[in-house]
């Protein structure tokens, strides 16, 4: 149990659907993340929510919208995605500054599979 | 564009045997993680390096922090089939808003 949950754990969409994925967690961190692991590449971080900051890598592209209603919880809405979406999306927070090591959490992720 | 090289991207080894896991970069990092990720789950922290030429153990798991804080290594010792997994390295940088740069991961496979 890592204290960061997401849903659903699998799933499948065609290129035309709209999807979301939900990240929740409740180890009281003040960031969160969207990672994407995809074989043979690094994680690759998509979206941060620091602070109630938005930090984004700009290669991300626009059919990927993050939403973070609060620092509990975390969503990623998906739009007209490409075969090449499909991946594994990994949820994590963290406590930005303090006294903690910077330590990340993850959830077990979203296995995304766009058809 | 910062990257962080593991070395090897795979290994597969016999119960008992010693490895070592290398992460380099030619980026200076303020802290080094280590995780570990097994199939259908996200990865876990292992251990987190702060200090240059720190050295942390993990019971048959020793990490160390380059003298420049830009590398790292995993030396596992008597591994076990328990071991298998995806091993991650992860720079921090805290330079304004935190920022994780991830490995490449190796792959281990540790036969019984």
């Amino acid at each position: 149990e890592t204290g960061v949950t997401q849903t659903p754990r699998h799933l499948v969409m065609g290129m035309t659907n709209k999807k979301s994925l939900k990240c929740e967690q409740h180890l009281g961190h003040n960031a969160m993340y969207w990672y994407k692991q995809s074989a043979k590449k690094p994680l690759e971080l998509m979206f941060v929510y620091s602070l109630e900051e938005r930090v984004e890598n700009n290669s991300v592209p626009s059919r990927f919208s993050p939403e973070c209603p609060n620092s509990s919880h975390l969503f990623l809405h998906l739009h007209t995605l490409q075969p090449e979406d499909s991946a594994l999306y990994l949820c994590a927070s963290s406590q930005v500054g303090g006294t903690g090591g910077n330590e990340q959490f993850f959830g077990p992720g979203t296995r995304l599979t766009v058809l | 564009t910062q990257l962080l090289e593991q070395s090897p991207q795979f290994l597969s080894i016999q119960e008992g045997e010693n490895l070592t896991v290398y992460c380099n970069s030619s980026s200076v990092f303020s802290s080094l993680q280590w995780y570990r990720q097994e199939p259908g789950e996200g990865p876990v922290l292992l251990v987190t390096v702060v200090t240059g030429g720190e050295v942390k153990k993990l019971k048959r798991l020793t990490f160390q922090f380059g003298d420049a804080r830009k590398d790292s290594s995993l030396h596992i010792t008597a591994a076990q089939p328990g071991d298998t997994g995806l091993y991650l390295c992860a720079g921090v940088m805290t330079s304004g808003t935190y920022k994780y740069i991830f490995g490449t991961g190796t792959r281990l496979k540790v036969l019984a």
